[in-house]
């Protein structure tokens, strides 16, 4: 069974310190896998999308990284207006070729001044 | 451009009660899905509209659930009757092509239900 397991829960940084998020994954046919953040009170919002092992994708204080199994997160010196819920997705097929995600249930990053 | 707009943004009703969720997708975009997030839990698929046709609803829980996308522009979802485990935040994203690897969905800011 496709699932996606992200890790931890929460997280807590003083504003400056660096850390990942961590987003594992076993999935029959990748055909990517997505970052998101989201919001309270709102949707998710595109961040990046990875296809294979070894990528590596950048914005401004976050690189999402890709191997076979799982992805990270990184989010080097964060700011208090990093704080969110950061969602990880893969995607796969539906019937007729169409895709679908499949999420984990996110990380939420609370970063204090 | 304007986004994926979802309407009403909350809506509080009684169990057995209908309730009927609107999705505006994104211009051009002829793939529209929608997803349900319930309490504490990882946001899950419902369905595939391509166009006005249902291509998958693989993820709908029951036969209470009613997806429609008349015209193929707009869509609602109607509960009817309404169950308390109905509650939760239902998401609708849209994409332009669906069947390209790597696609991206965009997603709208949810519909919060709560079923007292």
């Amino acid at each position: 069974e496709d699932q996606v397991t992200q890790s931890p829960e929460a997280l807590r940084l003083q504003e400056g310190e660096s850390s990942s998020l961590n987003c594992s994954y076993t999935v029959s046919g990748l055909r990517g896998l997505f970052w998101y953040r989201q919001d309270p009170g709102k949707g998710p919002e595109f961040l990046f999308t990875l296809y294979s092992a070894g990528e590596e994708k950048e914005k401004e204080r976050l690189k999402a990284t890709l191997t076979k199994k799982e992805s990270f997160l990184h989010i080097t010196a964060p700011k208090p207006e990093d704080s969110a819920t950061y969602l990880c997705a893969v995607q796969t097929l539906l019937s007729g070729g169409y895709n679908k995600l499949i999420f984990g249930a996110g990380t939420r990053l609370a970063v204090h001044p | 451009e304007a986004g994926v707009t979802q309407f009403p943004s909350h809506s509080v009703i009684e169990k057995g009660q209908t309730v009927t969720l609107r999705c505006d997708p994104i211009s051009g975009h002829d793939n529209l899905y929608w997803y349900r997030r319930v309490m504490g839990k990882e946001i899950k698929f419902l369905l595939h509209f391509v166009k006005e046709s249902k291509q998958d609803e693989s993820g709908m829980p029951n036969n209470r659930f009613l997806a429609e996308r008349t015209g193929g522009t707009y869509s609602t979802l109607k509960v009817q009757p309404a169950e308390l485990e109905d509650s939760g935040v239902y998401f609708c994203a849209s994409s332009q092509h669906g069947l390209a690897v790597g696609e991206t969905q965009y997603f709208g800011p949810g519909t919060r239900l709560l079923v007292l």
